[in-house]
């Protein structure tokens, strides 16, 4: 069953290290995704991307924060300056498109443990 | 924000009754709604979902409730099993968005 994968597992940084945590959404989807989820709280998302631009993204998603497909497989998250409130697990999802039916649901990968020191 | 809202952060069950979650949200936009099952150090896994124009859906063992009047669904899982046992997590989002709003989680506990 395809899957969507995430690497690596667990990136520890210092505080304003650059960081850039890495996708590959499942392979005939066209819409990708970035979640967090600091520990104790709720997923919270981050930004969509579609088409090699983003679609939507909510206010955590600030200037320090960027994404990018670079080639035809991997879908990239970067931290420029990683904060300690960064710390979280940051989930990558992809859905093959948007519309409300079965093919739009969004599939989730393993998630990346950031922790920022 | 509570727009979508599980108020149960636990529940346990006995092995082979009904599980029941439950899930309310807020913002009359949502017509799209997930479940979604999550084990420590893992994503979430994809369950069950329901648009707003049905008010059930059934997938083997679980079935998802949509009372759109009250703003409400519910998962059932029949019968519990052990393996069942996780943070169940409702998500809802509107047709045109792209951008899931989580609730915050009920941890079930099958017990043998």
């Amino acid at each position: 069953e395809p899957e969507v994968t995430q690497t690596p597992s667990h990136q520890v940084t210092q505080m304003g290290q650059e960081v850039i945590l890495r996708c590959v959404p499942i392979s005939n989807h066209l819409y990708f995704y970035w979640y967090r989820q600091i520990l104790g709280q709720k997923v919270e998302f981050l930004v969509s991307f579609y088409n090699n631009e983003i679609s939507e993204k909510s206010e955590i998603f600030d200037d320090q924060f960027s994404v990018e497909r670079p080639d035809g497989s991997n879908f990239t998250l970067k931290i420029r300056s990683t904060k300690l409130e960064d710390s979280a697990m940051y989930f990558c999802a992809s859905s093959e498109r948007v519309g409300g039916s079965s093919t739009d649901t969004q599939y989730f990968g393993p998630g990346t443990r950031l922790t920022v020191l | 924000d509570q727009q979508v809202k599980q108020n149960s952060p636990s529940l346990s069950v006995q092995e082979g009754r009904i599980s029941i979650l439950n899930c309310d949200y807020t913002n009359s936009m949502f017509d799209y709604f997930l479940w979604y099952k999550k084990y420590p150090a893992e994503g979430p896994t994809f369950l069950i979902s329901i648009s707003s124009i049905k008010d059930k859906n059934e997938d083997g063992r679980f079935t998802v409730f949509l009372n759109k009047s009250a703003k409400h669904l519910s998962l059932h899982i029949v019968p519990s099993q052990p393996g069942d046992s996780a943070v169940y997590f409702c998500a809802a989002t509107p047709v045109s968005a792209r951008q899931l709003t989580f609730g915050s989680g009920t941890q079930l506990t099958v017990l043998p």
